[in-house]
């Protein structure tokens, strides 16, 4: 069955230093991946979405990278804030038009 | 415009009552979501709209639920004979429906809790 897995323990982390969560699938072949930032009770926000061609996919502070041969994306934030302390959410999109998500992982970081 | 709206944002009920849940997408929002996600889990699928008919309904955990979006547009998601177990969040999102950005718009979730 398809399987979506996230980094289960909280990560913590100092503030300046680059935050990297990874999200692995297996019996997935997503056309698309998008990840989405989740405050305690708030619904999830959507950050970045890439392509199964786009190795690699930036905004601002955030890093995205897509390996289909290692069924596997990285997220990354570089100098990390308190304000980025939050659990984020991997979602491979596959056809159908349904998106699954991970159970996610929390980050923290500390001043 | 608005964001997508979910009412109500608490709802507390007994077990065997019938709950009806409500989302009120962003305007122009052809696809309709609902996902159920519990204390320190991920959002689970439940449903999937695409205009009025439920185009994926795989995630429904059994005939006690069922969602309808009659007009395209606001949807309701119905929980029978609620249990314990159906305690969670309900969050619904919305998107424009083409598979170009897949971008979800979610509202802040209508919280059920069942004693």
């Amino acid at each position: 069955s398809q399987k979506i897995e996230q980094n289960s323990e909280a990560l913590n982390i100092q503030e300046g230093k680059t935050a990297t969560l990874t999200c692995n699938y297996t019996n997935y072949s997503p056309a698309y991946l998008q990840w989405y930032r989740q405050d305690p009770g708030r619904g999830p926000v959507f950050l970045l979405l890439i392509r199964e061609n786009e190795k690699e996919k930036r905004k601002e502070r955030l890093k995205v990278t897509f390996d289909t041969t290692l069924k596997q994306s990285l997220f990354h934030i570089t100098a990390s804030q308190p304000a980025d302390s939050a659990t984020y959410l991997c979602a491979p999109y596959n056809q159908g038009g349904k998106l699954i998500f991970g159970q996610g992982t929390e980050l923290s970081v500390k001043p | 415009g608005a964001g997508v709206s979910q009412t109500p944002s608490n709802k507390v009920t007994e077990k065997g009552k019938y709950v009806e849940l409500r989302c009120d997408p962003i305007s122009g929002h052809t696809a309709l979501y609902w996902y159920r996600q519990s204390l320190g889990q991920g959002p689970e699928f439940l449903i999937y709209f695409q205009g009025t008919g439920a185009a994926d309904d795989s995630g429904l955990p059994n005939d006690r639920f069922f969602a309808v979006r009659p007009e395209g547009s606001v949807s309701t998601l119905k929980i029978q004979r609620t249990e314990r177990g159906d305690s969670a969040v309900y969050l619904c999102a919305s998107s424009t429906g083409t598979h170009l950005t897949g971008e979800l718009f979610f509202g802040e979730g209508s919280r059920l809790t069942v004693l």
